[in-house]
């Protein structure tokens, strides 16, 4: 069983189009991620969402819309979409912080987003 | 500002070696440093997690070294296996909860 799954893998779309990355975990985790890994390979957080409530919004353009139904699905919404926003997508999720585990993060394996 | 430095350049070692990665950080006071491996066109995937008041944790091949006074951390992975190269992604978790912060990895080669 996949863990943290998330589609589609790969995506090609057009300048200004809208398009959704879908996530969901089945490992019971309360926090749910959404990071952005760029051509340089760095990988930045974008959003965290505790129990459906958003806890983290990284300076992230409003075109990006995170959206969580429930605690086991974290869906990304992009709007208007540039080509500077070509990147492979992570969705992830943890359990509640604790002394034991830190914060030990389980990932997806990716959304490749390409906008010609 | 806020920093967390991993050698971009890739690491070229012989089968059998030990390979080390080193994990360099500033203007970061981490309560837990955790190691992740990344293979090409997959998620990271979490090796090892280590505390501020812990200097060392093994486990099996892998160690990982954790200096609060230098601010690094160093990974060492001993008896190197061609299956091993992969990027590897140092982060540091503030004991904030929720806000784990990566470096931009280092990518071993490990040669039959």
């Amino acid at each position: 069983d996949t863990a943290v799954s998330q589609t589609p893998k790969y995506l090609v779309t057009q300048m200004g189009n809208d398009k959704s990355i879908k996530c969901e975990q089945n490992l019971g985790h309360d926090t749910m991620y959404w990071y952005k890994q760029d051509s340089k390979k760095f990988l930045k957080i974008m959003f965290s969402y505790n129990n459906k409530e958003l806890i983290i919004n990284e300076t992230v353009p409003n075109r990006f819309s995170p959206k969580s139904p429930d605690k086991a699905h974290l869906n990304l919404h992009i709007n208007s979409l540039e080509l500077g926003d070509s990147a492979v997508y992570f969705c992830a999720s943890s359990q509640a912080f604790s002394d034991v585990s830190g914060n030990t993060i389980y990932f997806g394996e990716g959304s490749w987003l390409t906008v010609v | 500002s806020q920093k967390i430095e991993q050698n971009s350049e890739a690491l070229n070692i012989q089968e059998g070696k030990t390979a080390t990665l080193t994990c360099n950080y500033t203007n970061y006071s981490p309560a837990y440093l955790q190691w992740y491996r990344q293979d090409p066109g997959r998620g990271p995937v979490f090796l090892l997690l280590i505390r501020e008041n812990e200097k060392e944790k093994r486990k099996e091949r892998l160690k990982v070294t954790f200096d609060t006074t230098l601010k690094q951390s160093l990974f060492h992975i001993t008896a190197s296996q061609p299956a091993d190269s992969a990027t590897y992604l140092c982060a540091l978790d503030n004991n904030a909860g929720n806000m784990l912060t990566f470096g931009g990895g280092t990518r071993l080669m490990v040669k039959p």
